[in-house]
């Protein structure tokens, strides 16, 4: 079965800085996608970016970026220039190839402070 | 229809009653799924349709639960003699199809049902 672990229940940045959202994945599959979507307090869950894992290349998206370690499992979110309407939950997902259900992470609360 | 939608936004139903929560996904999208968001539990599948059937019932979480989709448009999750630990906010999802690559199967989430049982 596969897991989705995001061991930073919280974190908090100052406006302008960087921060960076952990991920660890496991999973036997060869054909997969991650995903990392922000929840504001609205409860929206937006799309935040999306990885498929036959790509090497790191996906962005604007401030948005990724580190994908295949080997390693991991998915890491970047955010430079972090904005005040970047505090939201963040939670990373995990789909098998050719649909079906995505597995979510247990989600790291963003704060980004003036 | 720019996204997807959910009713009620919010439901408090007494404890033992059926509740029904409507989900109307993004026009054109052949997959939908419902999850269940609450503190204890974080976020879970329960459902996934393409089209009218239903490939993974998996995640439904007793036999009080059920869900049905009908002309592969609106979805109707119903929760038969509610409990208490089924408060939780409701989300759907639809994404364009359920295989085709990472664009197709992304999911878009509409607003949730919070559901209060008392």
């Amino acid at each position: 079965a596969q897991t989705v672990t995001q061991s930073q229940p919280e974190m908090s940045v100052q406006e302008a800085e960087t921060v960076t959202l952990s991920c660890t994945y496991d999973t036997s599959e060869s054909n997969y996608y991650l995903f990392w979507y922000k929840q504001p307090p609205s409860r929206q869950m937006i799309l935040v970016i999306r990885q498929e894992a036959y790509k090497q290349q790191n996906a962005t998206e604007n401030r948005f970026s990724v580190n994908f370690q295949k080997a390693a499992k991991s998915f890491s979110l970047k955010i430079s220039d972090s904005q005040l309407g970047d505090t939201a939950m963040y939670f990373c997902a995990f789909m098998r190839g050719r649909g079906g259900k995505l597995i979510f992470g247990q989600g790291t609360e963003l704060s980004v402070k003036p | 229809g720019a996204g997807v939608s959910q009713s009620p936004s919010n439901k408090v139903t007494e404890k033992g009653k059926d509740v029904e929560l409507r989900c109307d996904p993004i026009s054109g999208h052949t997959a939908l799924y419902w999850y269940r968001q609450s503190l204890g539990q974080g976020l879970e599948f329960l459902i996934y349709f393409q089209g009218n059937s239903a490939p993974d019932k998996s995640g439904l979480p007793s036999d009080r639960f059920s869900a049905e989709r009908t002309g592969g448009s609106v979805s109707t999750l119903t929760i038969q003699r509610t409990q208490q630990e089924d408060s939780a906010v409701y989300l759907c999802a639809s994404s364009l199809r359920a295989s085709g690559g990472a664009l197709q199967e992304t999911q878009y989430f509409g607003p949730g049902t919070r559901l209060l049982v008392l």
